[in-house]
Parts: structure tokens; sequence; C-alpha cells
């Protein structure tokens, strides 16, 4: 059974970086059969995709337009878990921050509990 | 992007009522369509992959159907444990885009 620990700040100052991690159980992150998805929920803008990474060999990474002067997601094989750093956030980036795993055809399985993730002064 | 809408927003509903939600996109999806439901406070769960695969341990009331840009989400007969909000999600191309949600109510 794949599980997903979320962990990382609920409070972030406008303009700091917001940084989540997702440890992973039972699955691995360079696993050739999965990939390692960061998705977020809000009020105004649902449930957004924000980005992945995946191992096929080499890493690879894809990127929501919307976000992708400002993200990155970096694997961590020796603790088996990946992480979101979000630059320079506004208000509008306060969310519910899921991180999700996809299977090779792309099918979002396995969710992590969430984390809200809340940009103010 | 592939835009991806749903209708209803809202279904009011009884016990062992039928319900169907459906969500259309923008352009040809083939069968890359989820559904997945959710509770107030936790994470969606997945229902139905390739627009009508049960996901393995969901009921059987549960039904999807549908290709290129119209599919549908059937619940045959309400249960008390279905009120919550659906989602529909494609996995045709990159960015993934889901659907605005439906919430069933009682």
């Amino acid at each position: 059974q794949v599980q997903l620990q979320q962990s990382g700040p609920g409070l972030v100052k406008p303009s700091q970086t917001l940084s989540l991690t997702c440890a992973i159980s039972g699955d691995s992150v360079s696993s050739s059969g999965a990939a390692w998805n960061w998705i977020r929920q809000s009020p105004w803008r649902g449930l957004e995709w924000l980005g992945r990474t995946y191992y096929r060999p080499g890493w690879s990474y894809d990127y929501a337009v919307s976000v992708k002067s400002r993200i990155s997601i970096n694997a961590d094989t020796s603790k088996n878990q990946f992480s979101l750093h979000l630059n320079f956030v506004t208000p509008e980036d306060t969310a519910v921050y899921y991180c999700v795993r996809a299977t090779a055809a792309g099918l979002l399985d396995y969710w992590g509990q969430g984390a809200l993730v809340t940009v103010s002064s | 992007d592939i835009q991806m809408t749903q209708s209803p927003s809202s279904v009011s509903a009884s016990v062992g009522d039928r319900v169907a939600i459906t969500c259309r996109a923008s352009q040809g999806i083939r069968t890359w369509l989820a559904w997945y439901q959710q509770k107030p406070g936790r994470a969606p769960k997945l229902l139905i992959y390739d627009a009508s695969t049960l996901q393995s341990g969901v009921p059987s009331r549960f039904s999807g159907s549908g290709s290129g840009t119209d599919f549908t989400l059937t619940i045959s007969s309400l249960q008390p444990e279905d009120f919550a909000t659906y989602y529909c999600l494609q996995a045709d191309s990159f960015p993934l885009t889901f659907g605005g949600g439906t919430k069933v109510e009682i």
C-alpha cells in the first residue's frame, strides 16, 4: 500500500518561498512506473496541477505554465521523498497542497493528506 | 490547455436516487478521463479511470461512460456515504486539468 506523508510550514510570508516535502512509503521515488506530482486546491482556482518529476532513467520535470518561472520539484532518493518549492509567493498561492503519485499511464492514484498553506504577512 | 466543464455544479438528491454527472472536454481526450470523490477535509479519492474502469474497492453502483469529449459518471442508487463533491480529470495531455466539481447534496 502506497502512502504519502506531507510536511512543511502552514504559513508563508509574501515574496518568500513555499516549501513542502512528501515522504513516500510502499513505492520508490525513482520507480520507472510512477511520476510524482504536486496539485493544489483553492476556492478561486479549484484543483490545479502544478508539476511532476519522474525517473525513466534520468530525471525529468514538467511544470504548469502558470507557475513555471517560480516552481521547482526535486527528488531525494536517499530519503525516498520529493519536494515542492514555490518562489515569490503571493496571497493567491494560498491553497491546500497535495502530493500525488501517478502511474506510468498518468493515473493519479495515491494522494497525500493535504496541507493548507496560507500566504500572509 | 484542455478545459473540462462539469455539470451540474450541484445536485440535490435523496438516498436511493440515480444521479448522473457529466463532464465535457474542450477537445477530444479519447478515454483518458478519471472521476474522483472528495469529502470535506479529505483528499480526492479515485473512483473510475479510463472513463469506465472501476478502481478496486469502489462499489459497483458507480459507473462511468463516454469517450472523446463527453463523459458521464452515474451513481445508480445513492447511499448516505455518497454525499460529496465529484471531479473529473483529463489525463490525455499536460497540463492535467480538472472539472470544476459537482456537489451532491441531500
